[in-house]
């Protein structure tokens, strides 16, 4: 069973900070991808990499930033953060070689911006 | 535009009822489809997915999900539930160009003694 895990589980963070999600998963899969979850809403793609040391925008990429720097670890970076990018952050891995569609994912994080 | 609709946003049954969370999709082509299940705490898991072929796939647990090209449709069946279902239940579509998976907007379900 793949193992995604994701840190802090939660954050308080004020307007204007920094913060750094991160996600380590255990399987060896190539690609990795952050999600945000709002109420009411599925989840939306924010960043995703194939590889370390790359990463592509999603669909909503506007205000972070992503790093992979190996095959194992994947961060999420809001430089100035908001009070807008209060949510919920999956991260998610899968083997594209194998089973393109199913995802594994972190247990999340909730990141509340005052 | 590809979407999914989960038009329920909450959904509560009796233990031991019968169970229907409805799933409803747009996709231009032959979609494949996905149900998620996401318990208290926990991360998002695959509960079953649907591949073109026989409209009727089985999942984990007793859920079962039938594809309707006609309806547009790709509801979630479970014929008794258990307070273990209790869980967030999320659709979704896969683009195949990219294999990306577009999500709808979950379904709370909730569980009465």
């Amino acid at each position: 069973e793949a193992a995604v895990t994701q840190s802090p589980r939660s954050k308080v963070a004020v307007t204007g900070g920094k913060v750094t999600l991160s996600c380590h998963q255990t399987n060896n899969h190539d690609y990795m991808y952050w999600y945000r979850q709002d109420t009411g809403h599925g989840l939306r793609l924010i960043h995703y990499s194939y590889v370390a040391d790359s990463t592509e925008k999603g669909d909503i990429p506007d205000g972070y930033k992503a790093s992979r720097p190996s095959q194992e670890n994947f961060s999420l970076i809001l430089e100035l953060a908001s009070l807008s990018q209060t949510a919920v952050y999956f991260c998610a891995s899968v083997d594209r070689g194998r089973d393109a569609e199913t995802l594994y994912f972190g247990s999340g994080t909730r990141l509340t911006v005052l | 535009a590809q979407s999914v609709t989960q038009p329920d946003a909450r959904v509560t049954v009796s233990e031991g009822a019968s169970l229907q969370l409805r799933c409803k999709y747009s996709y231009f082509g032959t979609p494949y489809l996905f149900w998620y299940v996401q318990y208290p705490r926990q991360g998002l898991q695959l509960l079953l997915k649907y591949y073109p072929g026989d409209p009727v796939v089985q999942g984990v647990n007793g859920f079962e999900a039938e594809f309707s090209k006609s309806n547009s449709s790709f509801h979630l069946r479970k014929a008794s539930v258990h307070w273990s279902d209790w869980a967030v239940y999320f659709c979704a579509v896969s683009m195949r160009s990219n294999y990306q998976l577009i999500w709808g907007s979950g379904t709370k379900l909730i569980i009465k003694p």
